[in-house]
């Protein structure tokens, strides 16, 4: 177990929809990064925080947004969903990003029906 | 720019074999490298990491990788394959200063059988 915590596991939603994915990262870290991982485009990195503040902005498309809350948990929102965000999506947490060792969540499996 | 380039999507070794996992970067810093296993319906844990210092790095479950700087290499190795080797294996590469630290850069993946 990681200690960082994402729900939920599994989310079936239609075209056109609004999700949100929830991310708890481990106890002390301040850093939360979102990752996607999917057959075509492999994992790829969408967006990082740090307490509280954007700091890094990966291939996130402009239908996505992501806020990390004061007591460091964040969200992933996304919205206009197409089939091609079908996908696993996966939250990673760090104390900060120097020396970058990340701890990930187990995911969340986006099913675009 | 960083980039890196796993080759071979999928290995196959007989069980008690080496295993052999190539990764190759690109940075235009000194870089950050990893290795990340990723068993099936699970997330990413962290194998083994290369911040600074000795070059040959050893991780849990018995693999180890070589930092290679005049060959841009940083391939994983384990000198006997066990069953639960099998899961699929992440290069991952990270600048090591300043606004290039933070986000990794993950290769395609490779993905390790092992057969009895």
């Amino acid at each position: 177990d990681s200690g960082v915590t994402q729900t939920p596991k599994h989310l079936i939603t239609a075209t056109g929809q609004r999700v949100t994915l929830r991310c708890s990262p481990r106890s002390g870290d301040l850093s939360v990064y979102w990752y996607q991982q999917s057959l075509d485009q492999g994992l790829q990195f969408l967006i990082q925080y740090y307490n509280g503040e954007e700091r890094a902005k990966g291939n996130i498309l402009e239908r996505f947004s992501a806020q990390q809350f004061p007591d460091l948990h964040s969200e992933l929102n996304l919205s206009s969903l197409e089939l091609g965000d079908s996908a696993l999506y996966f939250c990673a947490s760090s104390v900060s990003w120097t020396k970058n060792i990340q701890y990930f969540g187990a995911g969340t499996r986006l099913s675009v029906l | 720019a960083q980039s890196v380039t796993q080759l071979g999507s999928h290995v196959s070794v007989s069980e008690g074999a080496l295993v052999l996992l190539r990764c190759n970067y690109s940075s235009s810093v000194p870089p950050y490298l990893f290795w990340y296993v990723q068993y099936p319906n699970q997330g990413l844990q962290l194998l083994l990491k290369y911040t600074t210092g000795a070059t040959l790095v050893k991780g849990i479950n018995g693999f180890e990788a070589e930092f290679k700087k005049s060959e841009t290499s940083f391939h994983l190795t384990k000198p006997s394959a066990h069953m639960s080797d099998a899961a699929e294996y992440f290069c991952a590469v990270s600048g090591n200063y300043g606004g290039s630290q933070g986000n990794l850069i993950f290769g395609k993946g490779t993905k390790l059988s092992v057969k009895p």
